[in-house]
């Protein structure tokens, strides 16, 4: 079975703050990814990697970045945390075949709390 | 710009009927479609998915439709029962963006009555 671990499901942070996000899969993935999940705006995609030291941006990747330093680790950043940044945040990971429709496989979410 | 669009936010079906929730695109270029779970407080669970090459895709309870010219798909659930309630999204991909990147749909909330 596949395991995507998010190593935080609630985190408080203040204004202002550096905000680190993990996520560990046990697969050997090449693809990861950071969404955020907000009531009414379904799922958005915040930036993916292909490959360890590649990144690519999403649809909303303003106020944050990524880091992938090993194959099993994705880390999202964000710079200078806001209010606005309040959100459930997603990490997911799919092997890359070559083939189309890979399913991509969901950690159990963070909900982060900017105050 | 919403290239994946599910117009009903919640449904309610009785249990042991059949419930269907529907999703709509506008990219003529998405090759596959899937379809995700989820319960609170849990990440998306994998369910079924479908190439544009075909019209129906069969797992269980789960079948997902296709129709290519409506840009339209739907997921049907056969009999129903209270473990699926939960939220649905529907997901699509892109040969030319990549066939790793999906693009979600907002989601529909299902609610099965006892």
């Amino acid at each position: 079975d596949v395991k995507v671990t998010q190593s935080s499901r609630y985190l408080v942070k203040r204004t202002g703050e550096k905000v680190f996000l993990e996520c560990v899969q046990d697969m050997d993935h090449e693809n990861m990814f950071w969404y955020r999940q907000d009531p009414g705006l379904g799922l958005r995609l915040i930036y993916f990697s292909y490959d360890v030291k590649m990144k690519e941006k999403g649809d909303i990747p303003e106020g944050y970045s990524v880091s992938r330093e090993k194959k099993e680790r994705f880390s999202l950043i964000l710079e200078s945390a806001s209010t606005n940044q309040t959100s459930m945040y997603l990490c997911a990971s799919s092997s890359s075949s070559g083939q189309g429709g890979q399913p991509q496989h969901f950690g159990d979410g963070t909900r982060l709390s900017i105050l | 710009d919403q290239q994946v669009k599910q117009n009903s936010p919640s449904l309610s079906v009785q249990e042991g009927r059949i419930s269907i929730l529907n999703c709509d695109y506008t990219n003529s270029m998405f090759d596959y479609f899937l379809w995700y779970k989820k319960y609170p407080a849990e990440g998306p669970t994998f369910l079924i998915s479908i190439s544009s090459i075909k019209d129906k895709n069969e797992d269980g309870r789960f079948t997902v439709f296709l129709n290519k010219s409506a840009k339209h798909l739907s997921l049907h659930i056969v009999p129903s029962q209270p473990g699926d309630s939960a939220v649905y999204f529907c997901a699509a991909s892109a040969a030319n963006f990549g066939n790793e990147k999906l693009t979600f749909g907002t989601g529909t909330r299902l609610t099965i009555i006892p």
